[in-house]
């Protein structure tokens, strides 16, 4: 197994711009997230999904768009990049909807918004 | 929401001497704290984690201990290593489940030789 895999490793864009981050997973988990992670803030949750069909908001949702057609995809939009956009972002999954399932994380991409 | 709180933000220790961490959750309803250790441009990685019925869990070198009523959790690594260098993090689920994990600050741990 891949695991959870994330595309692309790095990424600059210019402010106004519009990128997908993909993300995907080969162990059929259900539940899969996106995180944002900025020096010193720890990770914070964007979105999330609990199946196919069914997203919704994290704590930092603002400027991010999801989407979850397959079990095995979730992909992040970024409508119209800003400075703030800047970090590096960690998908993840985990087996079970029980919040006490371990989660896995994705190798991040870095994003950089000039 | 969950609000989780960790202590300290920089950790220097002595190779061979033990490290502990420390966090505060806010959610009575949290019952999942994982411990991840991040490397420079690394994922975060599972290094341990306790469900909230039981109030110690060991693995190793590593140790987590949780008190509920208090709303804290601690890692402690004994016999530090030079490898043991890196941040950790300390994360709650929020009550519900399906709401993902709420992440602490980050410890940056340095072990000096």
């Amino acid at each position: 197994n891949a695991g959870v895999t994330q595309t692309p490793k790095f990424q600059v864009l210019k402010t106004g711009q519009s990128m997908t981050l993909q993300c995907a997973q080969d162990m059929n988990h259900e539940y899969m997230s996106w995180y944002r992670q900025d020096p010193g803030m720890g990770l914070r949750l964007i979105h999330y999904s609990v199946g196919a069909g069914i997203t919704d908001q994290g704590e930092v949702p603002n400027g991010y768009n999801v989407s979850r057609s397959t079990t095995e995809d979730f992909p992040l939009r970024l409508l119209s990049a800003a400075p703030s956009q800047t970090s590096v972002y960690f998908c993840a999954s985990r087996g079970g909807l029980s919040g006490t399932d371990t989660q896995y994380f994705g190798p991040g991409t870095r994003l950089t918004v000039l | 929401g969950e609000n989780v709180e960790q202590h300290p933000s920089t950790l220097s220790v002595q190779e061979g001497d033990s490290a502990v961490i420390k966090c505060t959750y806010s959610d009575s309803a949290s019952n999942y704290f994982p411990w991840y250790k991040q490397e420079l441009g690394k994922r975060p990685q599972l290094i341990i984690d306790i469900r909230s019925n039981v109030g110690e869990k060991k693995d190793q070198r590593i140790a987590v201990t949780l008190n509920k009523t208090a709303k804290h959790f601690s890692l402690h690594i004994t016999e530090t290593q030079p490898e043991d260098s890196a941040v950790y993090f300390c994360a709650a689920n929020s009550g519900g489940g399906a709401d993902g994990l709420t992440f602490g600050k980050g410890t940056h741990l340095i072990i000096q030789p």
